[in-house]
């Protein structure tokens, strides 16, 4: 079945420091990538939603310089955490939408940043 | 492996019929558990949450779910479904003191089609 691969599973960074997340559909195509974050012991947040070849639609309260997104192809999207704080440390998930299938969802496995 | 399973892939039903929807998951430890709608071409909202006390969690818009830990389950249930509901629907389980570090994992999602 469809998968789609987020990389690093965990990563730990300096504050101060970039850090980027990849989130790839490895057997389809996805038009639109959705990113979350979920601090621990609450649900999903949603970040922003990626669309291929067009700036990333941010949600309110999130700062666009700080979590830059981009959409280069239909099979990638990352995520950078620019001047990571220990305030970012977070679990960071991404959703693609099938361009094929255009209700169908798949979720990455999620990435855990540590910021120290 | 934690692993969720949804076993309903697409459920048709016609307005005012109830709505169960199934979900397993595979843990044996302290678990949270997440139900998420996700209506066409938006992106992931909660529906509702359980992470300790009364194994009955009522949500919004009407739904609720029940955890029966000797079943590992944490089904969806609706008394009446509305056209509205028409949607995909996910369920989430996170271990946080087990396995999968913690991560977040999803089911395949079930489609809700309800008809007029």
């Amino acid at each position: 079945g469809a998968v789609v691969s987020q990389h690093p599973s965990r990563v730990i960074c300096k504050s101060g420091t970039s850090v980027k997340i990849e989130c790839r559909s490895l057997d389809f195509q996805a038009t639109t990538m959705f990113w979350y974050r979920q601090f621990p012991k609450q649900s999903l947040m949603l970040m922003a939603t990626s669309n291929e070849g067009s700036k990333a639609t941010y949600e309110q309260g999130v700062e666009k310089d700080k979590f830059l997104i981009n959409h280069a192809s239909l099979t990638l999207s990352t995520l950078t955490v620019t001047s990571a704080h220990p305030e970012d440390s977070s679990f960071y998930i991404c959703s693609a939408r099938d361009l094929g299938a255009p209700a169908t969802i798949y979720f990455g496995e999620g990435s855990w940043l540590t910021v120290v | 492996a934690q692993s969720v399973s949804q076993h309903n892939h697409h459920v048709i039903l016609s307005e005012a019929a109830s709505l169960e929807l199934g979900c397993n998951y595979s843990y044996g430890g302290t678990v949270n558990l997440f139900w998420y709608v996700q209506y066409p071409g938006q992106h992931l909202q909660l529906l509702l949450k359980y992470f300790s006390g009364d194994p009955l969690v009522k949500g919004i818009k009407g739904f609720e779910a029940e955890f029966i830990k000797s079943k590992f389950s944490f089904n969806l249930r609706k008394p009446s479904v509305q056209w509205s509901d028409t949607a995909e629907y996910f369920c989430a389980v996170n271990a946080p003191y087990g396995g999968s570090q913690g991560n977040l994992i999803f089911g395949k999602g079930t489609k809700l089609s309800v008809k007029p």
